[in-house]
């Protein structure tokens, strides 16, 4: 089946740095490529809409200039914490929808868990 | 706004017993009702339901959609302690093929 590729898995980092976590499908390619966070025991929010060559839609409040995301190619997105802070620890995950598979679902990636000290 | 509502948002039961798991939403523009079982990291699918009344059944896990009455139940009969997890709906509008998800029902199954 259709896999999605995310890393790092998991990212401990200083408050103030950027980190950079990717997302790949491996054997389809992915026109639109969707990120969500998850809070502990919270359900998974919806960050940002990413389609392949052009700029992502983010949902209301989310700070674009924070949460930096480029979808270059049809099998890679990849997600941008600028200047990250505690509050900004999280668990986050990408999920692709691909243009040649004929089976109507959404294949997410394994998460990035992200402490910030 | 779109809206999936889970119920319960929590329950413990024994192996061998039978849990289902409920789901309403309100949504714009109805596509689809997703089922996913998430354990430590990332969802994996377990059904997708588009049309009213038809269940659809992958071994000991079934599932159906009413869309009259903007809910859809997942059963799973004779539990294991495998099955603990935390089971989440998402409801996917036309168009932009955005989830919405609930906050999910965690399911513990003891020995």
């Amino acid at each position: 089946g259709a896999v999605v590729s995310q890393h790092p898995s998991r990212v401990i980092c200083k408050s103030g740095t950027s980190v950079k976590i990717e997302c790949r499908s491996l054997d389809f390619q992915a026109t639109t490529m969707f990120w969500y966070r998850q809070f502990p025991k919270q359900s998974l929010m919806l960050m940002a809409t990413s389609n392949e060559g052009s700029k992502a839609t983010y949902e209301q409040g989310v700070e674009k200039d924070k949460f930096l995301i480029n979808h270059a190619s049809l099998t890679l997105s990849t997600l941008t914490v600028t200047s990250a802070h505690p509050e900004d620890s999280s668990f986050y995950i990408c999920s692709a929808r691909g243009i040649d598979i004929l089976n109507e679902k959404l294949f997410f990636g394994s998460g990035t868990q992200l402490s910030v000290l | 706004e779109d809206k999936v509502v889970q119920s319960p948002l929590s329950l413990v039961v024994h192996e061998g017993d039978t849990v289902t798991l409920n789901c309403s939403y309100e949504v714009t523009n109805f596509r689809s009702l997703l089922w996913y079982k998430q354990e430590k990291k990332a969802p994996t699918f377990l059904f997708m339901l588009t049309s009213s009344g038809i269940e659809k059944k992958s071994g000991r896990l079934s599932s159906i959609l009413d869309k009259k009455e903007l809910f859809s139940i997942l059963n799973i009969t004779a539990t294991q302690t495998g099955d603990s997890a935390v089971y989440l709906c998402a409801v996917e509008a036309l168009g932009d093929y955005k989830l919405s998800f609930g906050a999910g029902t965690t399911v513990t199954v003891r020995a």
